[in-house]
């Protein structure tokens, strides 16, 4: 069975750019989780996508999108970057999203400069 | 707002050392787990612990769930490189969901 796998792998982009990353979540998966890793924040939740609707939002700017396909895809979306939006993006996919196991993707390296 | 406090937050020991690594909270949490990351790479899921109490082993590595639901702790037992990486603790939001709080981290390095 593939895992999560996320593309692109590492992104440069500017200051004031947008930004789209997406999550291929383990097959039979419905839920998505969007993670964003920095050294001085550590491992924050952006949100939870489960059949195609957002389930729960962590606490990030308006700036943050996110969606989920029908084949339970997602995609989340950045807009008008900033510096600290550098950050290793990370998505997690589970079967039902209650409280069970989560399987992580590589995650995107996202540079802005 | 759910914390998790981890400490140390760097370890370099030398092989066949022992060392614990401490996950902390004032919350209550329905379960713990513990991950460990290595660079460029996702967390990967190594136990979760869901009585108070309980200890989990997994080989080296020994996981303890504090009696409150609070606190937990991971063991290893004579290091090795392969050891080497990021061990974060993570606790599900209250709120439901698959929504995880984790920990600060916790970075050890074993050395030759």
């Amino acid at each position: 069975k593939a895992g999560v796998t996320q593309t692109p792998r590492y992104l440069i982009k500017t200051r004031g750019q947008q930004v789209t990353l997406s999550c291929s979540p383990i097959s039979g998966h419905r839920s998505v989780s969007w993670y964003q890793q920095t050294p001085g924040q550590g491992l924050q939740f952006l949100f939870e996508y489960f059949s195609e609707t957002q389930r729960n939002k962590g606490n990030f700017p308006g700036r943050f999108s996110g969606r989920q396909f029908s084949n339970s895809r997602s995609e989340m979306n950045v807009s008008t970057l900033e510096l600290g939006d550098s950050a290793l993006y990370l998505c997690a996919s589970s079967f039902a999203g209650g409280e069970e196991t989560q399987y992580f993707g590589p995650g995107t390296r996202l540079l802005v400069l | 707002t759910q914390l998790l406090e981890q400490s140390p937050q760097f370890l370099s020991i030398q092989e066949g050392e022992n060392l614990t690594v401490y996950c902390n909270s004032s919350s209550v949490f329905s379960s713990l787990q513990w991950y460990r990351q290595e660079p460029g790479e996702g967390p990967v899921l190594l136990v979760t612990v869901v009585t108070g109490g309980e200890v989990k082993k997994l080989k080296r590595l020994t996981f303890q769930f504090g009696d409150a639901r609070k606190d937990s702790s991971l063991h290893i037992t004579a290091a090795q490189p392969g050891d080497t990486g990021l061990y974060l603790c993570a606790g599900p939001f209250t709120g439901g969901g698959n929504k995880l709080t984790f920990g600060t981290g916790t970075q050890l390095k074993v050395e030759l």
